[in-house]
């Protein structure tokens, strides 16, 4: 079974607070992915990765940055975290270039910014 | 801008019947589709992905794309409370590998 695993699943911070929230995938996925989901907004992208030490920005990405050093991590940051990043956050891993490319998600973190 | 519409529901419908879930899209580039299921608090959980144009069949789901029309849609014959959750809807690009994802349909079954 593909286990996609996030560091947290309830996190509670203060404004200006860095943020990281880590996520760890155990099937060689080359693809890894931040999401931010908001009751009406749907899953919205923030960043995404297709290899080690690579990244794209998705449609969001303002405010976070990401790390992915070894192929089974992944790492989403809040250099300064605000109010307004309160989410729900959701990785999910994906084999590369199928058609049939399903992403596999994590539980996700639920964050809270005070 | 790489579009998926989904109508957020609630849709109510009684144990038994057919529910029907519609998504269209607007990037003529997307080649493959992706139904998942959300329960409340949960992750997203995949039920089925399509990439040829028709009808495609699992278990009590059945998943119709029309690329001309640009839409997808899931039917749930059946239904039971238990199929209670939100509805994602998702379009693959190749390019970059990604998902854009709908906003979710909410199904009620009611008992």
């Amino acid at each position: 079974d593909v286990k996609v695993t996030q560091s947290s699943r309830y996190l509670v911070k203060r404004t200006g607070e860095k943020v990281f929230l880590e996520c760890v995938q155990d099937m060689d996925h080359e693809n890894m992915f931040w999401y931010r989901q908001d009751p009406g907004l749907g899953l919205r992208l923030i960043y995404f990765s297709y290899d080690v030490k690579m990244k794209e920005k998705g449609d969001i990405p303002e405010g976070y940055s990401v790390s992915r050093e070894k192929k089974e991590r992944f790492s989403l940051i809040l250099e300064s975290a605000s109010t307004n990043q309160t989410s729900m956050y959701l990785c999910a891993s994906s084999q590369s270039y199928r058609l049939d490319g399903e992403q596999f998600f994590g539980p996700g973190t639920r964050l809270t910014v005070l | 801008q790489k579009e998926v519409e989904q109508n957020s529901g609630p849709l109510s419908v009684p144990e038994g019947a057919i529910a029907s879930l519609n998504c269209t899209y607007s990037d003529r580039g997307s080649q493959s589709f992706f139904w998942y299921r959300q329960y409340s608090g949960k992750s997203p959980e995949l039920i089925m992905f399509i990439y040829s144009n028709g009808d495609k069949e699992d278990g009590r789901f059945t998943a119709q794309l029309n690329k001309a029309s640009q839409y997808v849609s899931l039917l749930i014959r059946d239904s039971q409370p238990s199929d209670s959750a939100t509805y994602l809807c998702a379009a693959h690009h190749n390019a970059g590998n990604m998902l854009t994802f709908g906003g979710g349909t909410r199904l009620m079954v009611k008992p």
